[in-house]
This record gives structure tokens, sequence and C-alpha cells, in this order.
């Protein structure tokens, strides 16, 4: 699997943009990128996913560099309820298990 | 739509005791995944079947965990004897092939 690195933790203000970083200088060349966040007390939850790309939909846009060793991903207007740990997952798609790094926890403020 | 059911929510037990947790995927799904969450060591995947079958259980800590999947909308991951250091939130997932996992409440585990 390959290796991440995404900062511990971000903070930004409500209604402001956020980008969350995260870095997969290892990754396989057939690997997607995909994002899922983990609200407190709740499963992980889906965000976003990508091969090459740049993605958008409702909730997160994707960018990812054209080497492909990392990628950005952007919250337009930040809410409260965005407040979550997120989670950068280089892997060959849903049939596979996923594997958690430590992910960055986003601290939204009002 | 009625997303992936796990229960119970929470599940206090005396060590040495059989655990068993149960998790209904979303219909139509043919894959599932157990995971297991604690502070020390995050979320790590134990186990996941496609179609019933388990394809890799590697992360099954010890063969006191075990998994079935009997049917397409059944399974449970049991833990025979328990103890203390199972603690831990146990989550179960499912997807359509590649598609995104989409992930239960839970099952809060402690074991005394």
């Amino acid at each position: 699997d390959a290796k991440t690195t995404q900062p511990n933790s971000m903070e930004s203000n409500e209604e402001e943009p956020v980008h969350l970083p995260c870095n997969h200088s290892t990754i396989s060349g057939t690997d997607y990128i995909h994002w899922y966040r983990q609200l407190p007390s709740q499963g992980p939850e889906y965000v976003i996913h990508g091969l090459t790309s740049n993605v958008n939909n409702r909730m997160a846009s994707l960018a990812i560099a054209e080497d492909r060793k990392s990628s950005t991903l952007i919250l337009h207007r930040a809410t409260l309820r965005d407040a979550a740990v997120y989670y950068c997952i280089p892997s060959g798609g849903g049939a596979d298990g996923l594997t958690f790094g430590k992910g960055t926890h986003l601290i939204i403020q009002p | 739509d009625a997303g992936v059911i796990q229960s119970p929510r929470h599940e206090v037990t005396e060590m040495g005791q059989e655990v068993t947790l149960r998790c209904k995927p979303i219909s139509g799904h043919n894959s599932l995944f157990w995971y297991r969450q604690t502070m020390m060591r995050g979320l790590e995947l134990l186990i996941y079947f496609n179609n019933n079958v388990p394809i890799d259980d590697s992360g099954m800590p010890e063969d006191r965990f075990s998994a079935k999947m009997p049917n397409a909308s059944f399974s449970t991951l049991k833990i025979q004897p328990s103890e203390p250091r199972d603690s831990a939130v146990y989550f179960c997932a499912s997807s359509l092939f590649s598609g995104p996992q989409h992930f239960g409440d839970g099952t809060r585990l402690s074991i005394l």
C-alpha cells in the first residue's frame, strides 16, 4: 500500500475555503486517490475519489498533481459540520479493503 | 435508503465471554468489510468478503476472531474468548463492486 503524509491538524474559519493536502509519492499507477472523512462518533464517510483528472462533486473538489504524487481536497465553503478527521487513501478501488492513516483533524472556527 | 446496519450499538461484557457483532450491508452491495478502530492503532481492516467469500483475513488479529457471511444480507464477527485489549469500535462497511464504501455507525465494544 502507498504511504501517505497528511498534516495532523488544520484549522479554518467557517464559510472560508479549506485546502487539505496529502502526499502519496509511492502511489501505483493504477491506484485511485480516495478521500473519506469521519465525523465525531460516526463511521467514516466517502467524500470523493479520482485517478488523474481533477474531480468535483457536491461535497468537495479534488485536485490531483500532474505526477500524482500529491493531491488536495478542497472544501469550497467550510461549515461547522465539516469538522472531522479527513483521510487520504490511495487504493485500487472499493472492492479492496482501505488502509487508513492518521488523517487530518480539521477544526472549523465559527 | 437504509444504510449499513450494525448491532448492537454498544456491548459491555466480561473477559472470557463470547461476543458476536452483526452487520446487514446495503441491499445489492457485493463487498463487505470489517474494520476496528482504537486510539492507539486507528482504523484497521480486519477482513473483507466479495460475493460472500472471504478474500483477505490477514488483518484478523488472532484465532480468537472469526467472521462469516452466510448470505448476501448478513455477516457476523465473533470474538471467543474476548479479552480487554479487544475493546474498540468495530465498523462494518459495504460497497458495490469498486464503488465507495458505506460504513455503519459501529459497535462500541468494552471488555471488562
